[in-house]
């Protein structure tokens, strides 16, 4: 398996633009996480999904934040519209029911909002 | 707040010493998890103990868990120049939902 693949890497926009993340997870994990890391805060846990429904979005920020999950393969998290303070790098995770083996994560997307 | 606390912030360590992180939880857990991050990139799971565990081993890794004091740590035996990076303890409860909730890591530096 190639792991929990994200895209893209890096992400530099300006602010009021639309910003659109992207997630696949491990084929089979039926638990899908975005979360913010920043040196501020540390690590953010902003949603999560379960058999691609969303159970948790306490954590999303604000109206600006939204995330989808169309199937088992594919996520996004979008930003419309983005603001300096959204810079941090934001990394999607999958796990199998009740996380008995940990989360994998992405390599995360490093988002620079100028 | 259920967020993991680890202590030390950052600690600095000659290669072949052992390194001991340690995490603190407020509430009760499931179970809790320990991550490796390198610079620039993603976390990595390193291992899981159950609330019913007191103890567990993989490889040079040794976690403790004391449920009744709400702590952990993490133990790296005769440490390489190649264990540099930031250690996360993560505790994960079914309380209000299934979430695993991160805290704000160690910094160690392994030096050859």
């Amino acid at each position: 398996d190639a792991g929990v693949i994200q895209s893209p890497r890096h992400e530099v926009t300006e602010m009021g633009q639309e910003v659109t993340l992207r997630c696949k997870p491990i084929s089979g994990h039926d638990y899908l996480f975005w979360y913010r890391q920043t040196m501020m805060r540390g690590l953010e846990l902003l949603i999560y999904f379960n058999n691609n429904v969303p159970i948790d979005d306490s954590g999303m920020p604000e109206d600006r934040f939204s995330a989808k999950m169309p199937n088992a393969s594919f996520s996004t998290l979008k930003i419309q519209p983005s603001e300096p303070r959204d810079s941090a790098v934001y990394f999607c995770a999958s796990s199998s029911a009740q996380g008995a083996t940990g989360y994998t994560f992405g390599s995360g997307t490093r988002l620079t909002v100028v | 707040s259920q967020q993991g606390e680890e202590d030390p912030q950052a600690l600095s360590i000659q290669e072949g010493e052992n390194a001991t992180m340690n995490c603190s939880y407020k509430t009760s857990i499931n179970n809790l998890q320990w991550y490796r991050q390198n610079s620039g990139r993603g976390l990595v799971h390193l291992i899981l103990i159950r609330s019913n565990e007191r103890e567990k081993h993989s490889g040079r890794l040794r976690v403790t868990l004391d449920t009744s004091k709400k702590s952990s740590s993490l133990l790296i035996t005769a440490s390489r120049a190649a264990d540099t990076a930031s250690y996360f303890c993560a505790t994960a409860s079914n309380t209000g939902g299934f979430k695993t909730i991160f805290g704000a890591g160690t910094r160690l530096f392994v030096k050859a």
